[in-house]
C-alpha cells in the first residue's frame, strides 16, 4: 500500500522555466511533508518542508504547496537550472502517537532540466 | 556534506554471511534512522533510535538488527544475507526525532552474491 505517491516517474523542463513536481498521499495522519533531492551515488538532500498547518512555504527558488483537502502537495522550482537535474522525493511523517517522525517516501520523480 | 557519515561505502559479500553497517550522526543529533533503497522500490524506513533507545520499527526483517551506542553512533547488523538484501542502506539523523528534518548520509551499497 503506497501511502505517498509520485505518479510522474520523470519530468523534462527547459532551463529558466518552472518545474512542478507533484505528490499525493492517502494517510490523513500525515502532518509534516518534506522534499528531498537526490543525485546518483549520494544520499538524499533535504530541500524544503511544510507543516500541515500551512498551505505554502517558500525558500528561494523552491516553493511547496499543500492542499490538505485533496491530500496533494507540489514543489515548484522557479527558475529551473541544469543543476536542479536530480531525482526528487516527496516524504511524509505523521502523528504516530507522538513517538516518531519516521518518513514515508514516494518513489521519486527524475527531473531533467535542459539547457 | 550533510554531516552524517556512513561506512563502508561499498560492501560485497556472499549469501549467508553477516555484515555490519556503521553510521555517525550529525553533531548534536540524538535520533538516527535507517532506510533501505532497493532497485525496484523507493526508500523504505527500517528503524529509528533516539538517544540510545529504539523509537520505531518499520519494515525491518528479523534477520536485521540495529543499535545506538552511548556516543550516538549506530550500527545496522544484517545476517543470513540473501540476494534480495542487495540495496543501498541510508542512515539519517535529526536533532530531536519529532517534527524536524532528517539529514542523510551518503549510503552504503551492499551487494550480496
Amino acid at each position: 500500500d503506497q501511502q505517498v505517491k509520485q505518479n510522474s516517474p520523470s519530468l523534462s523542463v527547459q532551463e529558466g522555466r518552472i518545474s512542478i513536481l507533484n505528490c499525493d498521499y492517502t494517510n490523513s495522519m500525515f502532518d509534516y511533508f518534506l522534499w528531498y533531492k537526490k543525485y546518483p551515488a549520494e544520499g538524499p538532500t533535504f530541500l524544503i518542508s511544510i507543516s500541515s498547518i500551512k498551505d505554502k512555504n517558500e525558500d528561494g527558488r523552491f516553493t511547496v504547496f499543500l492542499n490538505k483537502s485533496a491530500k496533494h502537495l507540489s514543489l515548484h522550482i522557479v527558475p529551473s537550472q541544469p543543476g536542479d537535474s536530480a531525482v526528487y522525493f516527496c516524504a511524509a511523517s505523521g502523528n504516530y502517537g507522538g513517538a516518531t517522525n519516521k518518513l514515508i517516501f514516494g518513489t521519486g520523480t527524475l527531473l531533467a532540466v535542459q539547457p | 556534506d550533510s554531516g552524517v557519515t556512513q561506512t563502508p561505502k561499498h560492501l560485497i559479500t556472499a549469501t549467508g554471511q553477516r555484515v555490519t553497517l556503521r553510521c555517525s550522526p550529525r553533531s548534536g543529533d540524538l535520533s538516527v534512522y535507517w532506510y533501505q533503497q532497493s532497485l525496484d522500490q523507493g526508500l523504505q524506513f527500517l528503524i529509528q533510535y533516539y538517544n540510545g533507545e529504539e523509537r520505531a520499527k518499520g519494515n525491518i526483517l528479523e534477520r536485521f538488527s540495529a543499535q545506538q551506542f552511548p556516543d550516538l553512533h549506530s550500527e545496522l547488523n544484517l545476517s543470513s544475507l540473501e540476494l534480495g538484501d542487495s540495496a543501498l542502506y541510508f542512515c539519517a539523523s535529526s536533532h530531536r526525532g519529532l517534527g524536524d528534518e532528517q539529514y542523510f548520509g551518503p549510503g552504503t551499497r551492499l551487494t550480496v552474491t
